[in-house]
């Protein structure tokens, strides 16, 4: 089975500038999950989206990071203005559910905001 | 909180020798732990997870890890490293907040010389 696709795989960016990353889960999973990974730490979670509304964004930086789900199956977070700070590697990962199952992840998004 | 804990920034050993990956962690309730493994420029890969049962849990790749309730330890093992076992390895443990996410560890790197 298709695993789950993520694009761009690369990108460099100036500061302040606006970037786009998509994300097509796994076919069926209803839960997808955006995480961001700084050079030497764990994974860590943005926003999660059930279906097409979102669950948990309690760490996403919203005065600068959107991310929607209109229909349920892909995904796009959007960072405008990008900082330095922001540059990480963006996963998208996905679930058939919630509750209990494996989250697989996307190869990521790297991001150099110079 | 909920989190967990990976003590080794780095791990060394030899090809052919037994390899250990700790991970320590600190939940209540029952613990859902997973291991997953990240190689250069790549995205996360499951290799194993704890939901309940037997304590210890075969995986992918030949690695396994044993859940011990007493240590609160959830530490990855493989008998017989290989150099393309090199790479990257994140414990993480499920969390409930209302909804399910995963929260990692700050990762450990594995080296593996012939």
């Amino acid at each position: 089975e298709a695993g789950v696709a993520q694009s761009p795989r690369y990108k460099i960016i100036e500061k302040r500038q606006s970037v786009a990353f998509w994300c097509n889960p796994i076919s069926g999973h209803a839960t997808l999950y955006w995480y961001q990974q700084i050079l030497g730490q764990g994974p860590k979670l943005l926003i999660q989206f059930q279906n097409n509304g979102v669950v948990d964004d309690s760490q996403l930086p919203k005065d600068r990071f959107s991310a929607e789900r209109l229909k349920g199956v892909d995904s796009t977070l959007k960072i405008q203005p990008a900082k330095l700070e922001d540059s990480a590697v963006y996963l998208c990962a996905s679930s058939f559910s919630e509750s209990g199952n494996t989250i697989y992840f996307g190869e990521g998004s790297w991001l150099t905001v110079v | 909180a909920q989190s967990v804990a990976q003590p080794e920034d780095q791990v060394n050993v030899a090809e052919g020798n037994p390899l250990t990956v700790k991970c320590t962690y600190s939940v209540s309730g029952n613990p859902y732990l997973f291991w997953y493994v990240q190689y250069p420029n790549r995205g996360l890969q499951f290799l194993l997870k704890y939901i309940t049962g037997d304590n210890l849990v075969k995986g992918s790749y030949g690695f396994e890890a044993e859940f011990n309730k007493s240590q609160t330890s959830f530490h990855l093992k493989k008998p017989s490293a290989l150099v393309s076992d090199s790479a990257l390895y994140f414990c993480a443990v499920r969390v409930n907040t209302g909804f399910q996410k995963l929260v990692f560890g700050t990762g450990t790197r594995l080296l593996v010389s012939p």
